[in-house]
């Protein structure tokens, strides 16, 4: 079964970069069937989807924040990562990464998910 | 972008209830609807994909319907453990987005 988990710095200074990372056990990044999503919640905005990253490395990203996004994934570790620059309170939200299946199949529905991690930004 | 609604915001039901969650569209996704299930400090959990596929593992009283830009999510007979947050998602267009989410309480 394959389970996901965040991690990375709870809390950012406005106007630098938010870094988390998803590991993945149970299962392989590199499989040919899976895209690596990243997903916030926030009081402001609800569920925001963020983009996502493929085991070639192609991405997608939302674009209202594609300025200031990068997803990359490391196979070798079986991980993903967010960077999210130029930080503002506004980016403060529990993130989550996730699994979803390729969009040519239509499969975009997102499952498992990881717990969530909460970010701050302070200023 | 398209905006997902869902009605109600707040539900609040006993025990044992039949609800019914709307989701609207802001124009057609096919059937390319999920439904989620998100509680404090837990995975969210996907309830329904492709309109009305009940996920592997989900209990039976889910249930999902609708197409086009009208979808539901009914739950026939609430237990303690389905207090949460039900969120829709479109996954027909970028970006995937998602419905403000309805929040079901006890009575």
């Amino acid at each position: 079964q394959v389970q996901l988990q965040e991690s990375g710095p709870g809390l950012v200074k406005s106007s630098e970069t938010l870094s988390l990372t998803c590991s993945v056990s149970g299962g392989s990044v590199s499989g040919s069937n899976y895209y690596w999503t990243w997903i916030r919640l926030s009081p402001g905005k609800g569920l925001e989807w963020i983009g996502y990253v493929y085991y070639s490395g192609t991405t997608n990203y939302n674009p209202s924040l594609k300025s200031r996004v990068t997803i990359s994934i490391d196979t070798s570790k079986n991980q993903f990562s967010l960077k999210l620059t130029s930080v503002t309170a506004a980016d403060t939200a529990v993130y989550y990464c996730a699994r979803s299946r390729s969009p040519s199949d239509s499969g975009g529905w997102f499952d498992p998910w990881g717990q969530g991690a909460l970010v701050t930004v302070s200023s | 972008d398209i905006q997902m609604t869902q009605s109600p915001s707040t539900l609040s039901a006993s025990v044992g209830d039949r609800v019914t969650i709307t989701c609207r569209a802001s124009q057609t996704i096919n059937s390319f609807l999920a439904w989620y299930q998100l509680k404090p400090g837990k995975a969210p959990k996907l309830l329904i994909y492709k309109a009305s596929t009940l996920q592997s593992g989900v209990p039976s009283r889910f249930s999902g319907s609708g197409s086009g830009t009208e979808f539901t999510l009914t739950i026939s007979s609430l237990q303690p453990d389905d207090f949460a947050i039900f969120y829709c998602q479109q996954y027909d267009f970028y970006p995937y987005t998602f419905g403000q989410g309805t929040k079901l309480e006890i009575k």
